[in-house]
């Protein structure tokens, strides 16, 4: 059964710090692997997507990387701020079967405090 | 930008009751989708559909079922509601079915079954 798993659950961390999310996955064959951030209340909202030639995506402040030799990727955020504070779910989708073959992790909740 | 609307945010409701959950989508996206997201679990997809009258199971459907008799809306029923499904119900929908594409998701209905 493929499997997404991301760590650490949660995270607290001071206002203007950087901080890294992991995800290990085991989908296979790979087609793409986006991070969506979740705030309190709201539905996720796509942040990146990378594809399998892909190793390092930025948006804004996010810079994402893969090792799809290793199934791992992670999530970077840089000079985090108090709007940062969310869920970030990593989902990973495979190159043959249909939408029931997507994956999601459980996500990282991440909460910045001034 | 996409708007994806849930009719409604809290919704409590009685053990055998059938329940309606409406979705809207103002995109004209081919794609739509139900999910359930429960603490500890993630998300996990009920049911989609990639045209009107069409519809596909996903990883949890007992107990669901689901309309799509226009391309913009997508209903979701519980034919006879149980404790069990309390629980954050999140529509989705997406241009086409290609999953490269992204998600964009409604703001979610938080449904408890009393």
């Amino acid at each position: 059964k493929n499997q997404v798993e991301q760590s650490p659950q949660s995270l607290i961390i001071l206002e203007g710090k950087n901080c890294t999310l992991q995800c290990n996955y085991t989908v296979s064959p790979f087609s793409n692997l986006r991070w969506y951030k979740q705030d309190t209340g709201r539905g996720p909202v796509s942040l990146t997507i990378m594809t399998f030639s892909e190793n390092t995506k930025s948006n804004g402040r996010y810079t994402a990387t893969l090792d799809a030799d290793t199934k791992q990727s992670s999530l970077h955020i840089t000079a985090s701020q108090l709007s940062d504070s969310a869920s970030y779910i990593c989902v990973v989708s495979p190159n043959s079967g249909g939408y029931q073959k997507v994956t999601f992790g459980i996500g990282t909740k991440l909460q910045v405090i001034p | 930008d996409v708007k994806v609307t849930q009719s409604s945010r809290y919704l409590v409701k009685r053990t055998g009751e059938k329940v309606f959950l409406e979705c809207v989508q103002d995109m004209d996206h081919e794609n739509m989708f139900w999910y359930r997201q429960d603490p500890g679990l993630g998300l996990r997809l009920i049911y989609f559909s990639y045209d009107v009258k069409m519809k596909e199971k996903g990883d949890i459907p007992e107990g669901y079922s689901v309309s799509r008799e226009k391309k913009e809306r997508f209903s979701l029923i519980l034919e006879s509601a149980s404790t069990n499904q309390t629980s954050m119900y999140l529509c989705a929908s997406s241009r086409t079915g290609r999953r490269s594409q992204p998600q964009h998701f409604g703001d979610g209905t938080r449904l408890s079954i009393l």
